[in-house]
């Protein structure tokens, strides 16, 4: 799996837009941007995915750049709740294989 | 019911002591995964099993024995832990399917102690 690399930590106003980069410049073209996040003391939740094409949820966002080593995840509007531990991880879609970085830490400040 | 259930909640348990971990999911999942996670780290794969078979083990102590007794049951033998190995247990699931996202879905862990 591609390696990927995220900012330890961000702040985000509660109602702005949080953006929360990931860079994966050796990402292969069968694998997929998987997004992540772990609320304190919970299990990892699924957000959103994709492989090149932006997708959008009722959760999130996410913007991949045209050359696909780079992507965004968009939170709208950002509430106390999505404070989280939100992880980047690239994968094959459907690989047993799922590995961990070291996600970015998103704390919301009211 | 989109579940991964896992029991108990918080273990303690002492150098002698074998107890196990127990996960639970019903939809019809045919993946099943462990993961320990200690203090403010990612969470670490350990073992994957598919259509109840080990497919998965990333180079885990003997100590730790995995067992998936059917396609909704997935246990964690522990036996002569050490204090290191105090952390949190996931559990998650994932359907197998090519037509699928490939989403795992997790369970709540299981907190254990080693003393």
């Amino acid at each position: 799996d591609a390696k990927t690399t995220q900012p330890p930590s961000m702040d985000c106003a509660e109602g702005r837009a949080a953006n929360l980069p990931c860079n994966h410049s050796t990402i292969s073209g069968n694998e997929y941007v998987y997004w992540y996040r772990q609320i304190h003391s919970q299990g990892p939740q699924y957000i959103i995915h994709g492989l090149k094409n932006n997708e959008t949820n009722e959760m999130a966002s996410l913007i991949i750049t045209e050359d696909r080593k780079s992507s965004t995840l968009i939170l709208p509007h950002a509430t106390l709740r999505d404070t989280a531990v939100y992880y980047c991880i690239v994968r094959v879609q459907g690989a047993q294989k799922l590995v961990f970085g070291q996600g970015t830490r998103l704390t919301i400040n009211p | 019911d989109t579940e991964v259930t896992q029991t108990p909640k918080h273990l303690v348990m002492g150098m002698t002591n074998k107890k196990s971990l127990k996960c639970e999911q019903h939809m019809g999942h045919r993946a099943m995964y462990w993961y320990k996670q200690k203090a403010k780290k990612p969470p670490e794969l350990m073992f994957v099993y598919s259509y109840e078979k080990l497919s998965i083990n990333e180079s885990v102590p003997s100590r730790f024995s995995p067992e998936c007794p059917n396609s909704s049951l997935l246990n964690l033998h522990l036996h002569a832990l050490q204090p290191e190995d105090s952390a949190l247990y996931l559990c998650a699931s994932m359907e197998l399917l090519k037509t699928t996202s490939g989403e795992l879905f997790f369970g709540e862990g299981s907190r254990l102690t080693v003393l």
